[in-house]
């Protein structure tokens, strides 16, 4: 039974095009993120959202807009796709403990975005 | 936490070696160093959590430990097997709550174990 599981894995589209990646966990966490593996490999932050509240936004175009329909799900759609947005997105989820905030990333498997 | 830096950025050891990486960063202002083992083709799994300066932590053959007053990390795998090849990642979390929690990654070590 899949932790932190994302859909597609893999998408393929046109510049220009709207599409959304959604993500579901199921082990009770109250945060969730999004990430995006850049060209460099490294894993950037994209948006946090703790109990249905967004609380980490970076610097990221708005046409990149989260959406989180209660605290198992949080969503990424993407507006107008570019070019540049080709790459893995992926999304976690950790418990923010009272006290203890250093609770792990339990990541999804990522979701590979090709604009062509 | 501006950039985290994880040496080598990748390594090739032969089964039953032991070996170590390192993460750093130029800031020893942070609450925790975290380590995640990313295998090909999955996800990172997280393996170690560390807040306190001289902190050890172990995990059957893996284990790392941290300097907070310096800013870095030392991963060690004691008698490598080819299951242990895998992207190893480093994150400095910032602060304990809000926006400070968000971690900062390094690229990773890549290792690969031959048998």
């Amino acid at each position: 039974d899949t932790a932190v599981s994302q859909t597609p894995k893999y998408l393929v589209t046109q510049m220009g095009n709207d599409k959304s990646i959604k993500c579901e966990q199921n082990l009770g966490h109250d945060t969730m993120y999004w990430y995006k593996q850049d060209s460099k490999k490294f894993l950037k932050i994209m948006f946090s959202y703790n109990n249905k509240e967004l609380i980490i936004n970076e610097t990221v175009p708005n046409r990149f807009s989260p959406k989180s329909p209660d605290k198992a799900h949080l969503n990424l759609h993407i507006n107008s796709l570019e070019l540049g947005d080709s790459a893995v997105y992926f999304c976690a989820s950790s418990q923010d403990r009272r006290g203890a905030n250093t609770g792990e990333l339990f990541f999804g498997e990522g979701s590979r975005l090709t604009v062509l | 936490i501006l950039n985290v830096e994880q040496s080598p950025q990748s390594l090739h050891v032969q089964e039953g070696d032991s070996t170590n990486f390192t993460c750093s960063s130029p800031s020893s202002n942070f609450y925790a160093l975290h380590w995640y083992r990313w295998e090909t083709a999955k996800s990172p799994e997280a393996l170690f959590v560390m807040t306190l300066n001289g902190d050890e932590k172990k995990k059957g053959r893996i284990s790392a430990t941290l300097n907070t007053k310096e800013g870095y990390s030392y991963l060690y795998i004691k008698g490598s097997q080819p299951e242990d090849s895998a992207t190893y990642l480093c994150a400095f979390q910032r602060g304990s709550s809000g926006s400070a929690r968000q971690l900062t990654f390094g690229s990773g070590t890549q290792l690969t174990v031959l048998p």
